[in-house]
């Protein structure tokens, strides 16, 4: 079956320091690929999304995520973390063939950024 | 971009009881879907709803506990039956994974 997998279930950080957030999905197939933040008692919204083209995606509030196809993984990164990052980032795949169009989360990380 | 609205937002419910959850999309969508979040944990999804047809449930997730319904291609409801404390969960809404926006969720709680 295919599933997602966020390595880091609990990342703490200092402000300013850098952030990557790792992403592996076990899919061969073409896929979608996403990233969700979810910060304290609010709802999900969208960072950033691949679809085709470019590896390298830019989201909202600095995020990027490169894709590799090859290491079937999307993983996100922020050059300098905030005290307002502070968030569970979700990340989420879409196989595309075989019928499937549903949105596949992993499990989460957790990230708390201490001032 | 869809806008999706989501009501209610939050609501409390007794043992016993069912909610229903009403999904609105300011545009026509071919797919909806129905995911849940319980407390910290990740998002699963319950089910595939198609205007005109039977929702298809994932694995774990039965028509009679999750009965959706699916009248056009703006509007969704979901009902959770028959409610028990382990229902308390955030379930949301979500379009097309295209765009993959979700609605604000509801957030259920049973007591």
């Amino acid at each position: 079956a295919q599933s997602v997998s966020q390595h880091n279930h609990h990342v703490i950080l200092s402000e300013a320091a850098s952030l990557e957030l790792g992403c592996n999905y076990s899919y061969g197939g073409t896929v979608n690929l996403f990233w969700y933040v979810q910060y304290p008692g609010q709802h999900l919204q969208l960072l950033l999304k691949y679809f085709s083209g470019d590896p390298l995606v830019k989201g909202i509030k600095g995020f990027e995520a490169e894709f590799i196809k090859s290491k079937f993984s999307f993983n996100l990164r922020k050059p300098s973390v905030q005290w307002s990052d502070t968030a569970e980032y979700f990340c989420a795949v879409t196989p595309l063939d075989g019928g499937y169009n549903k949105l596949i989360f992993g499990a989460g990380t957790r990230l708390a950024v201490h001032p | 971009s869809a806008v999706i609205s989501q009501k209610p937002s939050r609501d409390i419910c007794q043992r016993g009881t069912s909610l229903t959850i009403q999904c609105q999309v300011d545009s026509q969508v071919t797919m909806m879907f129905w995911y849940r979040q319980q407390p910290g944990q990740s998002l699963t999804l319950i089910a595939t709803a198609n205007q005109g047809s039977e929702a298809t449930y994932e694995s774990g997730f039965v028509i009679d506990k999750f009965p959706i319904s699916r009248p056009n291609l703006t509007f969704s409801t979901l009902t959770v039956s028959n409610l028990s404390p382990e229902d308390s969960s955030i379930y949301l809404c979500s379009v097309d994974t295209a765009t993959a926006f979700f609605g604000q969720g509801t957030r259920l709680t049973v007591v």
